[in-house]
């Protein structure tokens, strides 16, 4: 089964601090992707990425940035947090644009 | 441009009782349509896909649609379980923008006994 971690369920912090937030799977897909969530509305794009060091911003990239060293590893960067990024986060993979997306657990991110 | 509407809830069933969510859709290019649930304390799975005009996709009884003359992929099951208190999201892929998916703002249901 494939299978996409996320390196923290729940995360506290403040505002101003720098936060990273990781992503691995497991199964040699090309596609990553991170997404928030909110209540009321939905999942919305933040950045993906179809190869090693390819990025595309989503929808709503302002105050991110994204990482990917390697194939598998796929991490959101909040470079200063705000308490308006304080959302849960989603990261997915993908093989191509066929083929499904497979979602990590999330991360629950309070910026106080 | 592309979006996902989907009905807003939250719908609350008895068990037994028959399910519909409805999802409409506005696209420019040919999309492929999904269905993905969120349980409690999870990350989303997909639960169903149909890729062209007419396609039906079902999985653990649920079933949806795809319907070009109405833009609807409404997702349907006969008979809810409590295990299927979850939220529901429609989605679709647009070919030709890639391969980010655009979701609907998700619909909770919550099945008693």
């Amino acid at each position: 089964d494939v299978k996409v971690t996320q390196s923290s369920r729940y995360l506290v912090k403040r505002t101003g601090e720098k936060v990273f937030l990781e992503c691995v799977q497991d199964m040699d897909h090309e596609n990553m992707f991170w997404y928030r969530q909110d209540p009321g509305l939905g999942l919305r794009l933040i950045y993906f990425s179809y190869d090693v060091k390819m990025k595309e911003k989503g929808d709503i990239p302002e105050g991110y940035s994204v990482s990917r060293e390697k194939k598998e590893r796929f991490s959101l960067i909040l470079e200063s947090a705000s308490t308006n990024q304080t959302s849960m986060y989603l990261c997915a993979s993908s093989k191509d644009s066929n083929y499904e997306q497979y979602f990590g657990p999330g991360t629950r991110l309070t910026v106080t | 441009g592309d979006s996902v509407t989907q009905m807003e809830g939250p719908v609350t069933l008895s068990e037994e009782a028959f399910l519909t969510i409805n999802c409409t859709y506005t696209a420019t290019g040919y999309p492929s349509l999904f269905w993905y649930v969120q349980y409690p304390g999870e990350g989303l799975q997909l639960l169903l896909k149909a890729t062209k005009a007419d396609d039906k996709g079902s999985n653990k009884g649920f079933e949806a649609t795809y319907r070009k003359e109405t833009t609807s992929f409404h997702l349907e099951k006969g008979s809810v379980q409590v295990s299927d208190s979850a939220v529901y999201f429609c989605a679709l892929r647009v070919r030709q923008a890639g391969t980010a998916l655009i979701f609907g703002k998700g619909t909770t249901l919550s099945v008693s006994s």
